[in-house]
């Protein structure tokens, strides 16, 4: 079950870019790497997900390394309405049943001020 | 497109009562999932399911039972309430994972559920 570390909390300001970095040092093989988003009083909301590389979506993109060891999401140009938890999951949904690393931690707290 | 649905959004059960949170999704997912948010933290997973009539056990499973009788909806059962158990609870859903590919979850808004 590979364990994930990510910042408690972040600040910044409207129109700037915001990278919220992850640690997962135990990735396996067959992990994904998954970004949700949670506003008070809602679910989580997907943001994006990868395996390698980078991947980019119409609202954020997904950078990492070549040994996996880590992730980083990036936000650009950030707005108010941004403000909430990022969390980030590291593992798989097996298609033969099981569902390993699908425990989220305390998320990172973003606030964006004015 | 009403995605996940759970019903009530929010239940107030004196200790030793039971409730069934419901959960229902119209998306024809194959996986479904339960999980609870406790205040400041992030989402355990209680039970899962591949599809009807399978569930299996995730992270926090005691004092809750689930069953999957149709591919839309996958209730949680509380046999008898206890304060620990006054949390936030999501239910999520998910296609079939394809072959070397994964598949994001999509969850419905919570219930909010009080034991005193």
């Amino acid at each position: 079950l590979a364990k994930t570390t990510q910042p408690i909390s972040m600040d910044s300001y409207e129109g700037q870019e915001v990278n919220i970095t992850c640690s997962h040092n135990n990735i396996a093989t067959n992990d994904y790497i998954t970004w949700y988003q949670q506003f008070p009083s809602q679910g989580p909301r997907f943001i994006i997900q990868g395996y390698k590389t980078k991947v980019t979506n119409e609202v954020a993109s997904l950078f990492i390394p070549a040994d996996r060891k880590s992730s980083t999401l990036s936000l650009p140009r950030v707005s108010l309405s941004d403000t909430a938890v990022y969390y980030c999951l590291v593992g798989v949904i097996a298609s033969g049943g099981g569902a390993d690393g699908l425990t989220f931690g305390k998320g990172t707290h973003l606030i964006i001020q004015p | 497109n009403a995605g996940v649905t759970q019903t009530p959004k929010f239940r107030i059960l004196k200790i030793g009562q039971s409730m069934t949170l419901q959960c229902t999704q119209d998306m024809n997912h194959n996986y479904m999932y339960w999980y609870r948010q406790d205040p400041g933290m992030g989402l355990k997973l209680i039970y899962y399911s591949v599809g009807a009539g399978i569930t299996d056990k995730g992270e926090v499973p005691n004092g809750y039972n689930v069953s999957r009788s149709t591919t839309e909806d996958f209730p949680l059962r509380l046999e008898l309430a206890a304060p620990s158990q006054t949390s936030v609870y999501f239910c999520a859903s998910s296609p079939r994972p394809g072959q070397g590919s994964n598949q994001p979850q999509h969850f419905g808004d919570g219930t909010r559920l009080s034991i005193l």
